[in-house]
């Protein structure tokens, strides 16, 4: 099975940091994703690592370390619309995802 | 259409009742699955299907069962609904075998079982 943690609720200031951590337990694995939900809405990608290191893309950032069992989503220069949801998700080797329960991120002016 | 779509968009089903809940993809991707979301549990996979004519248990299947006739389609079936099954229902598709196999997921459907 699979145990996927990541903290509940994190609060910034626009134009800020924020780094959200998972860390998870598998038995099997064929790389990380991160998700980001808006509220009533579906979740939408938005990075995936299955090697270790640092992926970024634009404001996001997500890092890897398979040994370690750990992985964050970086997100920088913080805009009210990143105010979200922000989901971990574990792929097996089955390929099924197994996810956290989320990050709710709220961005405040 | 483009992507996912699921419907309906909301239910409200008295317990007892037998629901469907439907789901259509138009990107040919070979796997499907449904999920339920619930406040403080996150995503839980239901059912899944791999591939047309075959389909597997998730986490969470008891109550709920699922049939995939072919590629396009992959409808949730509640036989007989508990007010536990009150959820919002997300269905989702990838193509397993791809590099990294990112699933795309529909608008979801909000079910209140009565």
């Amino acid at each position: 099975g699979q145990n996927i943690d990541q903290p509940t609720e994190m609060t910034a200031t626009e134009g800020a940091i924020v780094q959200i951590n998972c860390t998870y337990q598998t038995s099997g694995f064929n790389g990380l994703f991160w998700y980001q939900q808006h509220a009533g809405e579906a979740p939408t990608f938005l990075s995936y690592n299955v090697l270790d290191g640092l992926e970024e893309k634009g404001r996001f950032s997500s890092f890897l370390s398979r040994s370690k069992g750990y992985s964050y989503l970086l997100l920088k220069e913080l805009q009210m619309k990143d105010s979200a949801s922000y989901l971990c998700a574990v792929s097996s080797n089955d390929y099924k995802l197994s996810f956290g329960a989320g990050t709710t991120v709220t961005v405040r002016a | 259409i483009a992507g996912i779509t699921q419907a309906p968009t909301s239910q409200i089903l008295a317990a007892g009742r037998r629901m469907t809940l439907r789901c259509t993809q138009d990107m040919r991707h070979n796997a499907m699955y449904w999920y339920r979301q619930d406040l403080g549990l996150g995503l839980r996979l239901i059912h899944y299907s791999n591939t047309a004519g075959t389909t597997g248990k998730g986490e969470v299947p008891d109550g709920y069962s699922v049939s995939r006739a072919n590629t396009d389609d992959f409808p949730l079936t509640l036989a007989s609904a508990v007010p536990s099954q009150t959820s919002v229902y997300f269905c989702a598709s990838s193509e397993v075998g791809d590099p990294y196999n990112e699933q795309f997921f529909g608008p979801g459907t909000r079910l209140t079982v009565l």
